[in-house]
């Protein structure tokens, strides 16, 4: 079946810092990935969209300058959280679609902790 | 404006028993739906997925039950195990578009032993 890495699945980093996140379909092309956040026993709300060689598309009141997205080829993309605060802490998963009409593969998950 | 909404919050079954948990979603447009299982600190992972041309679909254990007039859709977990407790969520989205998924607010589910 369909797998996504995502890496790393925790760092801690200092305020003030930024952080990249990858995540790679391994034996798929990913014409589509996804970028969630998820708070502690909360649901996992949709940050943005990325096609391959385009830009992100953000939902609203997801700040783009902070969280830069870059999706360069059809099995990876990055999320880089940038001059990360303490709020930015949370739970961050990426999921790829081969295309339409295909279904969702999520990764692992990364655990941000920005101290 | 929530869009999927997911209940019970909370539910604790004994083992063996039938878990039930139901959502109910407003956008029309929606013509896809999954139920994922969250454990913490991992990612979803897809339990079962149906589309509105059915009314039922079944996996093993699992089963979606889905009724479009109503616009609701609910899991049945079958002699629930306690390796089943866990996160659950449904979610919905248009398969011919290029959103994301919506997802419910999810529920976390107890199996005692």
């Amino acid at each position: 079946g369909a797998v996504v890495s995502q890496h790393p699945s925790r760092v801690i980093c200092k305020s003030g810092t930024s952080v990249k996140i990858e995540c790679r379909s391994l034996d798929f092309q990913a014409t589509t990935m996804f970028w969630y956040r998820q708070f502690p026993k909360q649901s996992l709300m949709l940050m943005a969209t990325s096609n391959e060689g385009s830009k992100a598309t953000y939902e609203q009141g997801v700040e783009k300058d902070k969280f830069l997205i870059n999706h360069a080829s059809l099995t990876l993309s990055t999320l880089t959280v940038t001059s990360a605060h303490p709020e930015d802490s949370s739970f961050y998963i990426c999921s790829a679609r081969a295309g339409k009409y295909y279904g969702y593969t999520f990764g692992s998950g990364t655990r941000l902790t920005v101290v | 404006q929530q869009q999927v909404k997911q209940s019970p919050q909370s539910l604790i079954v004994q083992k063996g028993g039938i878990s039930i948990i139901n959502c109910a979603y407003e956008n029309t447009a929606f013509d896809y739906f999954p139920w994922y299982q969250q454990f913490p600190g991992k990612g979803p992972a897809l339990l079962i997925a149906i589309r509105p041309d059915v009314s039922e679909k079944k996996e093993g254990r699992f089963t979606i039950s889905f009724n479009k007039s109503a616009k609701q859709f609910s899991l049945h977990i079958m002699d629930s195990q306690p390796g089943d407790s866990a996160t659950y969520f449904c979610a919905a989205s248009k398969r011919s578009g290029a959103d994301g998924l919506t997802f419910g607010k999810g529920t976390h589910l107890i199996i005692q032993p």
